[in-house]
């Protein structure tokens, strides 16, 4: 299985900082990587696929980077509801697998 | 506007067997590859089981092969998880999820359906 790992696990922010979470992927998954929020008591929502394509309706504040085994997803300035966990994803290949999560906080 | 909404979670013995919902509208749902995905309360995201687009094949996690089955019906356009011998590590809330179909990423998300195994 190819195992997901996000680093850090939690973060503590303010509005208007510019925040990065990495996820590594234990083989290469070429660009199969994609980023979810998820709110308490909320389904995940789908953020940036394929590495770095941004879903649509999200804002452009989201993106992400990476290939190979190493990816990013950066949020460019902190707003009140980006306040949230964070996954990352691999499509790769079955069985399909998340890092463990990143919590995201405010200071 | 695409929605998935599943149903049939419940209060289940260890051992137990219980079938989750999942109807889709908006799309069709037997165009798409679906997944279940759980989240254990407090835990995070754990991948469970998926149907192809055809429905001729299904992959499952190891932890729930040969106790989950996933199915569809294409007349109801909604897919099933048969979950049987059920234990208490399988309490989670159960979401399904729309495949996209190039990237294989989840657009579309129900609102989940909470299963406890417990006596």
């Amino acid at each position: 299985d190819i195992q997901m790992t996000q680093s850090p696990s939690s973060l503590s922010a303010s509005v208007g900082d510019r925040v990065t979470i990495t996820c590594r992927a234990s083989q290469s998954i070429s660009r199969y990587l994609n980023w979810y929020q998820q709110k308490p008591g909320k389904a995940p929502k789908l953020l940036i696929y394929a590495a770095s394509s941004l879903q649509s309706g999200v804002p452009t504040r989201f993106s992400g980077s990476g290939s190979g085994t190493d990816f990013t997803l950066t949020v460019s300035s902190l707003q009140p509801e980006d306040f949230a966990t964070y996954y990352c994803q691999q499509s790769y290949t079955t069985p399909i697998t998340f890092g463990q999560g990143t919590r995201l906080e405010i200071k | 506007e695409e929605q998935l909404v599943e149903s049939g979670g419940d209060l289940v013995q260890p051992g137990g067997s219980l079938r989750l919902s999942c109807a889709a509208s908006g799309f069709t749902l037997s165009s798409y590859a679906m997944s279940w995905v759980r989240q254990a309360p407090g835990k995070g995201l754990e991948w469970v089981a998926a149907m192809s687009v055809s429905g001729g094949r299904a992959f499952y996690t190891d932890s729930v092969k040969g106790r989950f089955t996933v199915s569809r019906d294409t007349s109801k356009n909604t897919l099933y998880l048969q979950l049987n011998n059920l234990k208490a590590d399988d309490t989670a809330v159960y979401f399904c999820a729309k495949e996209e179909q190039s990237s294989a990423s989840f657009d579309c998300w129900g609102q989940g359906t909470l299963l406890t195994v417990s006596s």
